[in-house]
């Protein structure tokens, strides 16, 4: 499996822009990068995933390196309510035809915004 | 359209009784799958359902574990024979062959005295 490292917590102000790392140094060339967050007792919520291209959606932009073994999330506006677990996952198949997918949580990084 | 729905919200239990826990998946999605949370920790993979293929049970922790999908909508986990160590949030997501984007259900709070 290809595995992630994420700082355990950053803080970030409220109105700035939050930027959070990911490195996935292992990622094979077709296993897509998601990132999901959990705000205190809620179930995850899945905010963007992508291959090679950055995206960017109203959530949040995701920038991955040319090279795929980093990216980094991008929140441009960091509010209170963005205070969660944030999570790197790579989607790994689970067949070898490759089309069924678990998603496998680490740890995550604990983003606190401030006022 | 309505999201994942997971009942009930907390169960509360005695040691060595049988709990069963549902999932309501989203429409149309094929996929389902089952996590636990215990506090403070990430999640845990337990069980993963597609179509009509056989599940991937590779992350259930003890055979006391076993769940089930029927239709290819509703899923039951069932924990029997509980254990304190079973206490922890179990969470349900659904996904479809688009984005293979799980959705996440409000999960059950599970504990066993």
């Amino acid at each position: 499996d290809a595995k992630t490292t994420q700082p355990p917590s950053m803080d970030c102000a409220e109105g700035r822009a939050a930027n959070l790392p990911c490195n996935h140094s292992t990622i094979s060339g077709n296993e897509y990068v998601y990132w999901y967050r959990q705000i205190h007792s809620q179930g995850p919520q899945y905010i963007i995933h992508g291959l090679k291209n950055n995206e960017t959606n109203e959530m949040a932009s995701l920038i991955i390196t040319e090279d795929r073994k980093s990216s980094t999330l991008i929140l441009p506006h960091a509010t209170l309510r963005d205070t969660a677990v944030y999570y790197c996952i790579v989607r790994v198949a689970l067949n070898s035809g490759g089309s069924n997918y678990k998603l496998t949580f680490g740890k995550g990084t604990l983003l606190t915004v401030n006022p | 359209g309505a999201g994942v729905s997971q009942s009930p919200s907390n169960k509360v239990t005695e040691k060595g009784k049988d709990v069963e826990l549902r999932c309501d998946p989203i429409s149309g999605h094929t996929a389902l799958y089952w996590y636990r949370q215990s506090l403070g920790q990430g999640l845990e993979f337990l069980i993963y359902f597609q179509g009509n293929s056989a599940p991937d049970k590779s992350g259930l922790p003890s055979d006391r574990f076993s769940a089930e999908r029927t239709g290819g909508s509703v899923s039951t986990l069932t924990i029997q024979r509980t254990q304190q160590e079973d206490s922890a949030v179990y969470l349900c997501a659904s996904s479809n062959r688009v984005d293979f984007a799980q959705y996440f259900g409000p999960g059950t709070r599970l504990t066993v005295l």
